[in-house]
């Protein structure tokens, strides 16, 4: 099962920001925290990942709570093409492989 | 540089058949993971491979499918005498190295269609 617990979907406004909540409060201390995206049935895409401090690239950037518990995703300046569904992925190091939950569908409107 | 290739991206397939999904990881990369996506569903793990090793493959029905990753050439999955069920789109990633300390890249995937 995900260890992750994401809303089902959002509405975001284009050219808004777009902030993605994931809730992982049974996290442990060498597990990252992954966010993917996929494009109407396309192949998943990396997005952003982190561990304990905040990130940030080209695409976004990765907000972790002190406790680690939870994590929010922020499109600075979501654009149409930001429709997806996102996934946030908890795993570890004895992890192989990325356990994937339902999601949030993110419908990004003009 | 070219990303992750799958061929085919479609597939069709009558029941009692074999259908062969094949994979091309990034150039540099040795580590691929198969994933399976029922419509309306999250990514299922199915297996993941080094070049001529199958090191995790928990999430793979124990009849009926197989995989491997030569040492060259692209990663096979196999499903023999396929059946409807089996319907599905057939992602292959692949990385640098293992996850958690590398992200994992995705093919185009493979629609699988049983009749």
């Amino acid at each position: 099962d995900a260890k992750t617990t994401q809303p089902p979907s959002m509405d975001c406004a284009e050219g808004r920001a777009a902030n993605l909540p994931c809730n992982h409060s049974t996290i442990s201390g060498n597990e990252y925290v992954y966010w993917y995206r996929q494009i109407h049935s396309q192949g998943p895409q990396y997005i952003i990942h982190g561990l304990k401090n905040n990130e940030t690239n080209e695409m976004a950037s990765l907000i972790i709570t002190e406790d680690r518990k939870s994590s929010t995703l922020i499109l600075p300046h979501a654009t149409l093409r930001d429709t997806a569904v996102y996934y946030c992925i908890v795993t570890g190091d004895s992890n192989y492989q990325l356990i994937w939950g339902a999601g949030t569908k993110l419908i990004i409107k003009p | 540089n070219a990303g992750v290739m799958q061929n085919p991206r479609h597939l069709v397939r009558r029941r009692g058949q074999e259908a062969r999904l094949r994979c091309s990881p990034m150039k540099g990369h040795s580590h691929v993971y198969w994933y399976r996506q029922l419509p309306e569903e999250g990514l299922k793990f199915m297996v993941y491979l080094q070049k001529e090793n199958i090191i995790d493959e928990s999430g793979m029905p124990k009849e009926r499918f197989s995989a491997e990753f030569p040492k060259e050439g692209p990663s096979i999955l196999r499903i023999q005498q396929v059946v409807r069920g089996d319907s599905a789109a057939y992602f292959c990633a692949s990385s640098l190295g293992r996850l958690a300390d590398y992200e994992q890249y995705f093919g185009p995937g493979t629609r699988l269609t049983v009749t």
